[in-house]
């Protein structure tokens, strides 16, 4: 079974500065996918930025960026030039390829506050 | 982009009453839907897998005749909570899988804020 593993419940940032939110995942399969969610205080599931397993280069979207390391099974998640409108939940998710058969596989979550 | 609908938003019962949590994919058919609940400051734990046509999927550990699921077209997946108790108390969120190129993405619907007195 998969499982993934956020191991920061808490961070915090200064706006503008740069910070980095880890996860790891467990599974045996070749081909996946791997998400990045954000859930603001509206509780309404963003998603953040996806990586295939097949690629080798990092997703990145506009501030956000992922550093995919798929030999560690890492996947963390870059955030740059913060912003106070950042400030969420943060969560990692695992999907196998060929998601007919499956679902999203969650980790706890990490909540990021970004200070002025 | 593909849009998800929940009604209502949120909803306070009374204990022993039945709630019914729909669940619309706006702009794209969704054979698949999927229903979370997530407890404060906790992840989403999937309760079920809802097909069109046909029975749910649940997780082990979720009671099949307290919740309710019926997908009875492309674009609509209801959740029903029958006999309320305290504990049932909870944020229920649904998704839909997006059919065509982005088959492995889902879109989430804004949650619904179930409350049991």
């Amino acid at each position: 079974a998969q499982t993934v593993t956020q191991s920061q419940p808490e961070m915090s940032v200064q706006e503008a500065e740069t910070v980095t939110l880890s996860c790891t995942y467990d599974t045996s399969e070749n081909n996946y996918y791997l998400f990045w969610y954000k859930q603001p205080p509206s509780r309404q599931m963003i998603l953040v930025i996806r990586q295939e397993a097949y690629k080798q280069q990092n997703a990145t979207e506009n501030r956000f960026s992922v550093n995919f390391q798929k030999a560690a099974k890492s996947f963390s998640l870059k955030i740059s030039d913060s912003q106070l409108g950042d400030t969420a939940m943060y969560f990692c998710a695992f999907l196998r390829y060929g998601g007919s058969q499956g679902n999203l596989i969650f980790g706890k979550g990490t909540k990021l506050s970004v200070k002025p | 982009g593909a849009v998800v609908s929940q009604h209502p938003s949120w909803v306070i019962c009374k204990s022993g009453t039945s709630v019914k949590i729909e669940c619309r994919s706006l702009d794209f058919q969704a054979t698949t839907m999927f229903w979370y609940r997530q407890f404060p400051k906790q992840s989403l734990m999937l309760m079920a897998t809802s097909n069109e046509g046909s029975k749910a999927t649940y997780e082990q550990g979720v009671e099949k005749d307290k919740f309710l699921i019926n997908h009875a077209s492309l674009t609509l997946s209801t959740l029903t909570v029958t006999s309320a108790h305290p504990e049932d108390s909870s944020f229920y969120i649904c998704s839909a899988r997006s059919p065509g190129p982005l088959y492995n993405e889902q879109f989430f619907g804004p949650g619904t804020r179930l409350t049991v007195l």
